[in-house]
């Protein structure tokens, strides 16, 4: 693993609750990516960051805030759970802007009920 | 994890042949590419990736080939394993610091 561990792991929440998945990376690594994964879609881009509280929005990023504060971390907040954002969410990091690949944690499973 | 084979177009391979998984690509200005394995429940891996500039590129087991006059990638797999067993996704980049990644494909490998 390329030293990044997201937490929880798995978690089941009601309809309108926030949440806020942590992503964590120990190679001081500039870009961070948060995805979410559903069936048929692959991998789709929530918010991506480029530095500390530099932050920029992905294809899919309604309904879903970020916040980098420092290097290692990289937070993604559902400030209202709703169903359709029952997926499983990737953390990824990449060292360069361009050529190097992106390299992703271990997922998040989140359950809106 | 088991959700993401779901929908997915599936090659099924014997154990030991070649597998060859195709990929068409969006953006004729994309300069690299890569690809992963995505074994159930667990993050994508990187496996290789490709500059533009290159028609071809071998890894361990692994060769990728890159037909830009069509938009074409495809990853092969020599002598497929057990373990090959997983959901592989291309994704290709550029000039922006983000990755655009195909929908997957599944390898299921047969004893």
């Amino acid at each position: 693993d390329a030293g990044i561990t997201q937490s929880p792991r798995h978690k089941v929440t009601e309809t309108g609750t926030p949440v806020t998945l942590r992503c964590h990376q120990t190679e001081n690594h500039r870009y961070m990516y948060w995805y979410r994964q559903d069936p048929g879609h692959g991998l789709r881009l929530i918010h991506y960051s480029y530095g500390v509280k530099d932050t920029d929005k992905g294809e899919v990023s309604d309904g879903y805030s970020v916040s980098r504060s420092k290097t290692e971390d990289f937070l993604l907040t559902l400030e209202s759970a709703t169903s359709s954002q029952t997926s499983v969410y990737f953390c990824a990091i990449r060292g360069s802007v361009r050529g190097d690949e992106q390299f992703f944690g271990p997922g998040t499973r989140l359950t809106v009920l | 994890g088991e959700s993401v084979g779901l929908h997915l177009p599936t090659l099924s391979v014997q154990e030991g042949d070649n597998s060859i998984i195709n990929c068409a690509y969006s953006n004729s200005a994309s300069d690299y590419f890569i690809w992963y394995k995505q074994e159930s429940g667990k993050g994508p891996q990187f496996i290789i990736d490709i500059r533009s500039n290159m028609d071809k590129r071998q890894g361990q087991r692994v060769t990728v080939l890159l037909n830009k006059t069509v938009k074409h990638l495809s990853l092969q797999i020599a002598a497929t394993q057990p373990g090959d067993s997983a959901v592989y996704f291309c994704a290709e980049g550029g000039a922006t610091n983000k990755l655009i990644f195909g929908t997957g494909t599944l390898l299921a490998v047969q004893p």
